[in-house]
């Protein structure tokens, strides 16, 4: 079965380091998605993209973070200066049409 | 932002119990979806809904897309040791999904 694929699958990292974490789409999906779940909380959306270009960003999303697909095939998110609060599971999230599928998450840690 | 209100937060039941938990959301949606969290993995859907009125059921599991638009409950049936997790609602209106609170289930033996 396809799957979305992530890695690192735990990063820790020192307080304004920069992160790349990194996502491999289901080969035929257009959509690509990044949510953030802190520790205990809720699934939080980030942000969407599609056609190379993000469609739809949250307010947590801010110039900290950047998306890109650099190859056609990776799907990254980049954290510019990490902070504390960055910690959390980020999924990322590829879709056809229909069903979101969901990668296992990266782990980020900040010290 | 659109905010979802997810219960109960947790439910604590015996093996072969039912279970209900639903979401309320002050704006509408066109999909409502269902998904399991394990610990550690990333959320998997369960169920997914397309139009308002709309029940669909996946074996033990039900769901419905409330009249509104904005609200959904799930339900189980016969709840099964595997049940264990945590169950988040999703409402999607164009791309953007946005989820609920979750819900944790706890099976007591």
């Amino acid at each position: 079965e396809p799957e979305v694929t992530q890695t690192p699958s735990h990063q820790v990292t020192q307080m304004g380091q920069e992160v790349i974490l990194r996502c491999v789409p289901i080969s035929n999906h257009l959509y690509f998605y990044w949510y953030r779940q802190i520790l205990g909380q809720k699934v939080e959306f980030l942000v969407s993209f599609y056609n190379n270009e993000i469609s739809e960003k949250s307010e947590i999303f801010d110039d900290q973070f950047s998306v890109e697909r650099p190859d056609g095939s990776n799907f990254t998110l980049k954290i510019r200066s990490t902070k504390l609060e960055d910690s959390a599971m980020y999924f990322c999230a590829t879709q056809y049409t229909g069903e979101l599928f969901f990668g296992e998450g990266s782990r980020l840690t900040v010290l | 932002g659109q905010q979802l209100n997810q219960s109960p937060q947790s439910m604590f039941i015996q093996e072969g119990e039912d279970v209900s938990m639903n979401c309320t959301s002050s704006s509408i949606f066109n999909t409502w979806l269902w998904y399991k969290q394990d610990p550690g993995e990333g959320p998997v859907l369960l169920i997914a809904l397309y139009k308002a009125g709309e029940l669909t059921s996946n074996g033990r599991l039900t769901a419905q897309f409330g009249i509104t638009r904005k609200d959904s409950f799930l339900n189980i049936s016969a709840s099964i040791p595997s049940d264990v997790g945590i169950y988040f609602c999703a409402g999607q209106l164009e791309e953007k999904l946005t989820f609920g609170t979750g819900t944790r289930l706890t099976i007591i033996p």
